[in-house]
């Protein structure tokens, strides 16, 4: 079974600049993350898709960012214009199942590697 | 609101040894889960264990295991004959019992030095 999937793994782009990352979940998989680490500080929360519906957005940090999930299969997270202070790593996660208990044993949530995003 | 403290930004131990990482949490919700995650160099971030709060029994997988104090909302991790592949950054993480968001720490980047 492939794993959660993101790319790219890392981003440079200029201050004022417009990026895109993706992230493709495990197939089948509802429930899609994304979570931000800046850096030296702890991971974040961003919103949760259930398919391609935006169930809870509230860690989103302005209007810069923008999420989609168009088909409720992969999902894109745009920054722009991109600011210095969004450098950090972005994960993604999935899982199929809201009810933590009914999950398998990594109880359902698999993260990605994570998008090293740089913005100078 | 939710916080979890890791209180050490870097540690290391000596291979076959025994390490044990810190992390406190502040809440006002009864019921809820621990957890704690395991982000090799480069890699995905793996769920390592994970605690119930309402299990007073603290959980153990392999080489690892937590100790929960739930009156004092600790929650470390020991690692028992650390091995090179444990190097990694750990997480330390809490979720509502009905919930699905995740509230992490800063991490605590562990070396095991051969």
């Amino acid at each position: 079974e492939a794993g959660v999937t993101q790319f790219p793994s890392h981003s440079v782009i200029e201050k004022g600049q417009t990026v895109t990352l993706r992230c493709d979940p495990i197939s089948g998989h509802d429930n899609l993350y994304w979570y931000r680490r800046v850096m030296g500080k702890e991971i974040k929360f961003l919103l949760h898709f259930v398919k391609e519906s935006k169930q809870d957005e509230s860690g989103m940090p302005n209007n810069r960012f923008l999420a989609e999930r168009t088909g409720g299969t992969y999902s894109t997270l745009k920054v722009q214009p991109a600011e210095l202070e969004d450098s950090g790593v972005y994960f993604c996660a999935s899982s199929q199942d809201d009810d933590l208990n009914s999950r398998d044993s990594n109880y359902g949530y698999t993260f990605g590697s994570g998008t090293r995003l740089t913005v100078v | 609101a939710q916080t979890v403290t890791q209180s050490q930004p870097e540690m290391s131990v000596q291979e076959a040894e025994t390490v044990t990482l810190s992390c406190t949490y502040d809440t006002s919700e009864s019921n809820y889960y621990l957890f704690w995650y395991k982000q090799p160099p480069s890699r995905q971030m793996i769920l390592v264990i994970r605690q119930e709060a309402y299990k007073q029994q603290n959980a153990t997988e392999n080489r690892f295991s937590v100790n929960f104090q739930k009156a004092a909302k600790s929650f470390s991790l020991k690692i028992s004959d650390s091995q090179l592949g444990d190097t990694a950054m750990y997480f330390c993480a809490f979720m509502k019992h009905d919930g699905n968001q995740f509230y992490f720490g800063t991490g605590t980047s562990l070396t095991v030095i051969p």
